[in-house]
């Protein structure tokens, strides 16, 4: 499984757009980069996937550059109710455990 | 589609006890997952079941044990309970199983505490 780095923990203010980037420098051929999103007292939540360039959904985008070697979480507009963890995730479909990390802990600030 | 569901929410246990939890994955998932969550230690996976099979098992010790039904529901086990089992149980369910593609459905925990 393909170790990953972010930061342990980022601070934003409201309304502004937060970007948490991900280092995965030995990710393989087949593996997908996931995140998920962790309030607290509650299970993790699955925000994003994506295999290579850009992929947006109703509540982020993910940016991977074209070596693969990170990627950046892209929140847009952020508020109060986006503090939380967030995780990292790189792997494939082959069944291996899960490995969640520590995660970057977020907090929005009015 | 009713999400995944764990009983019950909360448990205080002694030292020495022993534990049932139980996980009702979203119906049509065969895969359940089981992961610890500690301050200290994060987001921990223990097992996962498979068709009523353990497929995958990470570092802890005999003590933890699970198994799984053929309604897919799951219960893990925890004998001879120590103070450092005080944590968050949570139960995901997935369609595939696990592996990082395929996006895990978490329940909302089972917060044990041991005395």
């Amino acid at each position: 499984l393909a170790k990953t780095t972010q930061p342990i923990s980022m601070d934003s203010y409201e309304g502004q757009e937060v970007n948490i980037t991900c280092s995965h420098n030995n990710i393989a051929t087949n593996d997908y980069i996931t995140w998920y999103q962790q309030f607290p007292s509650q299970g993790p939540r699955f925000i994003i996937q994506g295999y290579k360039t850009k992929v947006t959904n109703e509540v982020a985008s993910l940016f991977i550059p074209a070596d693969r070697k990170s990627s950046t979480l892209s929140l847009p507009r952020v508020s109060l109710s986006d503090t939380a963890v967030y995780y990292c995730l790189v792997g494939d479909a082959g069944g291996d455990k899960i490995i969640f990390g520590k995660g970057t802990r977020l907090h929005i600030l009015p | 589609k009713a999400g995944v569901t764990q009983t019950p929410r909360y448990l205080i246990k002694t030292r020495g006890q022993q534990v049932t939890l139980s996980c009702s994955p979203i119906s049509g998932h065969r895969s359940v997952s089981w992961y610890q969550q500690t301050p200290g230690q994060g987001l921990q996976f223990l097992f996962e079941y498979f068709s009523e099979t353990q497929r995958n098992k990470g570092n802890f010790p005999g003590r933890f044990s699970g198994r799984q039904f053929s309604n897919s529901r799951s219960e893990m086990n925890v004998s001879t309970l120590e103070l450092g089992d005080s944590a968050l149980y949570l139960c995901a369910s997935s369609l595939a199983g696990t592996g990082t593609y395929n996006e895990q459905f978490f329940g909302p925990g089972t917060r044990l505490t041991v005395l």
